[in-house]
């Protein structure tokens, strides 16, 4: 298909693992965004990267959250150690960056994480 | 920082009109909407620029006022698909990071 992949769609762990969660953006779009929603609290922003750097980690939660991408393509997060609190979908999109704004984000299916 | 969306739910029946505002504490450069239905991904509606532009897409229009660092969504003669999760985000300066609300839940009924 043509749009944003994201893999596991569900994943399960028991507290204190480690969980992998991938994302497989659009062709061509330079931008990919994670962010994570829980309920009632929205769209949060985690972690925005431009090709393979990331100019904004300001949302990450704490240090057992990084995110890299390789290759200007598909981009992992990782969550070490994991907690009950980090139960949530965590969304992956990608934008095609052409002007001075963020254009049109197309979202993923999303990743369920249930922490238990 | 997060945009405030309100309401956070509105229940129509089909026909009805809503509206949905989204304010910042920060300029604004750019304001988009989005649609999300239950189990889904959320769908790209609009993006507004600075400038008090004003958008159409059907029966759905949004404005942006820059000064007052507010938009609204207008949905006029709504239809049962029009159910779902409005958000809202924002972009402060050309940074290309949305921040978006925490979303208002509009319910059509027939």
């Amino acid at each position: 298909g043509a749009g944003v992949s994201q893999s596991p769609s569900n994943k399960v762990t028991e507290k204190g693992k480690d969980v992998e969660l991938r994302c497989d953006p659009i062709s061509g779009h330079t931008a990919l965004y994670w962010y994570r929603q829980s309920l009632g609290q929205g769209l949060e922003f985690l972690i925005y990267f431009q090709g393979n750097s990331a100019p904004d980690k300001s949302g990450l939660p704490s240090d057992r959250f990084s995110a890299e991408r390789t290759g200007g393509s598909v981009s992992t997060l990782t969550i070490q150690r994991t907690q009950q609190e980090d139960s949530a979908v965590y969304l992956c999109a990608s934008s095609f960056v052409g002007g001075m704004n963020t254009g049109e984000l197309f979202f993923g299916e999303g990743s369920r994480l249930t922490v238990l | 920082q997060q945009p405030v969306q309100s309401p956070q739910a509105v229940i129509l029946r089909e026909g009805e009109d809503a509206v949905i505002n989204c304010s910042s504490s920060k300029a604004l450069y750019s304001v988009h909407w989005y649609r999300q239905k239950h189990g889904e991904a959320p769908i790209f509606l609009m993006i507004l620029l600075k400038g008090g532009e004003q958008k159409g897409h059907d029966k759905i229009s949004a404005s942006f006022n820059e000064k007052k660092q507010q938009s609204s969504l207008y949905l006029t003669a709504s239809q049962l698909s029009y159910s779902g999760t409005y958000f809202c985000g924002t972009e402060a300066g050309s940074n290309y990071k949305l921040t978006f609300g925490k979303g208002t839940l509009l319910t059509v009924n027939p």
